[in-house]
């Protein structure tokens, strides 16, 4: 399979425990973004990274929220001192790094956090 | 303003009826835009890219009005499996990369 995958695909967890995803994208895309969805919404945005540096974070992303991609392929999202707001399912994208406009993103199949 | 909005539906339609959905989106700086597919409780999956001209894929037609800010997609013989949440994306300017989602619209394909 040379899709995007994330693991874990579904986690449950105690309100204030810290949580890691990870995401492994398509090997020749550079760009990696996290996305969140909630029930009824689309996904929004997180933080992108081209190679292993971040680029771009969304004010979504408070100071209990924080990626990494340390060698440029797969990333880590960790969430901590979970809330129970923080419940949603988490998206990973990747993509190629070129500005053409018509490249877009292809989704991992998403962790699904759930914080009682 | 919601900087992508769509009619969230549903739109309950039968089997091979034509049915058509639109956005509109806020950022007239917005350079590429997307329909996606979700179905319920999986990712997000890409239909087709929406250009000025239009374009077709088999059933379905996507147009874009950039004037009025305007997205629309027609889907044409609706199938039982055409029953999904359909998402309107916007790619903004050169340069940058993140894609701001709608809401979606729910389409319900009966028999």
């Amino acid at each position: 399979d040379t899709g995007v995958s994330q693991d874990p695909r579904h986690k449950i967890t105690k309100r204030g425990q810290n949580v890691t995803f990870r995401c492994d994208p398509i090997s020749e895309h550079n760009r990696l973004y996290w996305y969140r969805q909630t029930l009824g919404q689309g996904p929004e945005f997180l933080t992108y990274f081209q190679n292993e540096a971040q680029l771009e974070k969304s004010r979504l992303l408070s100071d209990r929220f924080s990626a990494e991609r340390p060698k440029g392929s797969f990333s880590t999202l960790e969430i901590q001192r979970t809330e129970q707001g923080d419940s949603a399912m988490y998206l990973c994208a990747s993509s190629h790094t070129s500005e053409n406009p018509t490249d877009t993103q292809y989704f991992g199949p998403g962790t699904r956090l759930t914080v009682l | 303003r919601k900087e992508v909005e769509q009619d969230p539906g549903p739109f309950n339609v039968p089997e091979g009826a034509t049915v058509a959905f639109n956005c509109t989106y806020s950022n007239s700086a917005s350079q590429s835009f997307f329909w996606y597919r979700q179905d319920c409780r999986k990712e997000p999956k890409l239909l087709m890219s929406v250009y000025s001209s239009g374009n077709e894929d088999g059933r379905f037609t996507a147009q874009l009005n950039r004037a009025s800010q305007y997205i629309s997609l027609l889907i044409r013989d609706s199938k039982l499996s055409d029953s999904a949440t359909y998402l309107c994306v916007v790619k903004g300017a050169p340069g940058y990369s993140t894609l701001t989602f709608g809401k979606g619209t729910m389409l319900l394909v009966s028999p």
